[in-house]
């Protein structure tokens, strides 16, 4: 089965920048989408189609993708952003439609 | 305003079938390009994607799970229902539906999800 690999963690300072990062070796065929998951509530779609903000998401959250690799960059972390962050892409074309990362949870220090 | 409203039982027994509803305003599943998804988070675990259907009754199952999902569509009512047969307790969760974006296959809205326990 097709995998998403996130690093179960990241730790930053209020005003660093975050980096979270989403492997997956068909990656460079596939759009990724990432989502913010706060205790106890629905996850919210941050990015989509690796760099693509949707409105009323803060400038401070981007993404990125470089081979098989895309990265969500969180510049000017405030303590709000402490959340898990999920990636996702999908292949309509092959035997699985969906998957998700395993997730990450960003902790503000 | 977009909103999506998850219902159904909150216990059920193992090899019994789970029925959740989906009920949302804001859009119509008459509209082309208009997709539901349902998406599952058991207890301090991952986001699990189910099952789609698109405004065409098109429908998408994941591969794991396929023999025991149905998911359809009541577009006067604004409603997605998801059935799951033979229910164990392994899929105690949170079971959330979203509006599904038709190409790209990302999340844009859910519901603010649904506990669904499996115990006898």
């Amino acid at each position: 089965s097709y995998e998403l690999t996130q690093p179960p963690s990241v730790s930053v300072s209020p005003g660093q920048t975050a980096r979270i990062t989403c492997s997956g070796d068909a990656l460079t065929k596939q759009y990724v989408h990432w989502y913010q998951q706060k205790p106890g509530q629905a996850p919210a779609l941050m990015i989509y189609q690796d760099s693509e903000r949707p409105s009323g998401i803060p400038e401070r959250f981007s993404g990125s993708s470089s081979g098989t690799t895309v990265t969500l960059t969180i510049s000017g972390v405030q303590a709000e952003d402490e959340a898990d962050y999920y990636c996702q892409s999908s292949d309509s074309s092959s035997n699985y439609y969906v998957v998700f990362g395993g997730g990450t949870k960003l902790t503000v220090l | 305003q977009v909103t999506l409203r998850e219902s159904g039982p909150a216990l059920v027994k193992p090899t019994q079938t789970l029925t959740l509803t989906c009920t949302f305003s804001g859009f119509s599943l008459r509209t082309s390009g208009m997709c539901v998804s349902w998406i599952r988070q058991p207890p301090g675990k991952a986001l699990e994607w189910l099952a789609r259907i698109d405004w065409d009754d098109d429908k998408y199952y994941s591969t794991s799970l396929t023999t025991r999902l149905t998911i359809s569509k009541d577009t006067s009512k604004n409603q997605v229902v998801l059935t799951m047969t033979n229910m164990n307790p392994v899929d105690t969760a949170t079971y959330y539906c979203a509006r599904t974006s038709f190409d790209s296959w990302s999340f844009d809205l859910w519901g603010r999800g649904t506990q669904v326990t499996v115990s006898s």
